[in-house]
């Protein structure tokens, strides 16, 4: 069945240091999804990818969905401490599949 | 405008049991869709219902059951409860099937087994 793959499981970065996360998917997607959740709290919605190759910013954070849309990253530029949280990437094919996410936790 | 809410926030039920969890989407979202958040196992997708059908299911025993009303909210029942079943259960609400919107998650209902 369909399984999405997320590394690392677990980031330690100084703060100021860049970070990326990478998600892939043992098939085609038709979109990715990237999502936040802060500890103790529940995931939310950063940004969709739909297209192949295509490359979205969010300020700090940029997100790539790769050109056989079956991978994804996420590269956060500078890491603050409200940086820290646990990123996950959710994958559609035929239902949405969430990875088991990265934990990053940020060295002041 | 409001979130997803989700009832009860905690819950503490003997094994063997069974509980009902309550989600209700956003205003005008008509997807809701069910997970199971563990730390070992992460996110795993349970259940999805738009308009009062389920569309998509999960890996998860039978003892896993949902339904969706007319208005959209939507509940999420677990008979004979097992240990293993302690878990974080989350509810996510779109506007519409399929990750086309977004889905916007609900602070979820953390459910101990004992």
């Amino acid at each position: 069945g369909q399984q999405v793959m997320q590394i690392p499981q677990y980031q330690h970065v100084q703060e100021g240091e860049d970070f990326t996360t990478y998600c892939n998917s043992s098939t085609t997607l038709s979109n990715i999804q990237w999502y936040k959740q802060r500890p103790g709290g529940h995931p939310v919605f950063l940004i969709q990818l739909v297209k192949s190759g295509e490359v979205k910013k969010q300020k700090r954070l940029t997100f790539q969905f790769g050109e056989a849309k079956k991978n994804s990253s996420l590269h956060i530029t500078a890491t603050q401490t409200t940086d820290v949280g646990t990123y996950f990437c959710a994958g559609e094919d035929d239902k949405i599949i969430f990875g088991k996410g990265t934990r990053l936790h940020i060295l002041p | 405008k409001a979130g997803v809410t989700q009832t009860p926030r905690y819950l503490i039920k003997t094994r063997g049991q069974q509980v009902t969890l309550s989600c209700s989407p956003i205003s005008g979202h008509r997807s809701v869709s069910w997970y199971q958040q563990t730390p070992g196992q992460g996110l795993q997708f349970l259940f999805e219902y738009f308009s009062e059908t389920q569309r998509n299911k999960g890996n998860f025993p039978g003892r896993f059951s949902g339904r969706q009303f007319s208005n959209s909210r939507s509940e999420m029942n677990v008979s004979t409860l097992e240990l293993g079943d302690s878990a974080l259960y989350l509810c996510a609400s779109s506007l519409a099937p399929g990750a086309d919107y977004g889905y916007t998650f609900g602070s979820g209902t953390r459910l101990t087994v004992v």
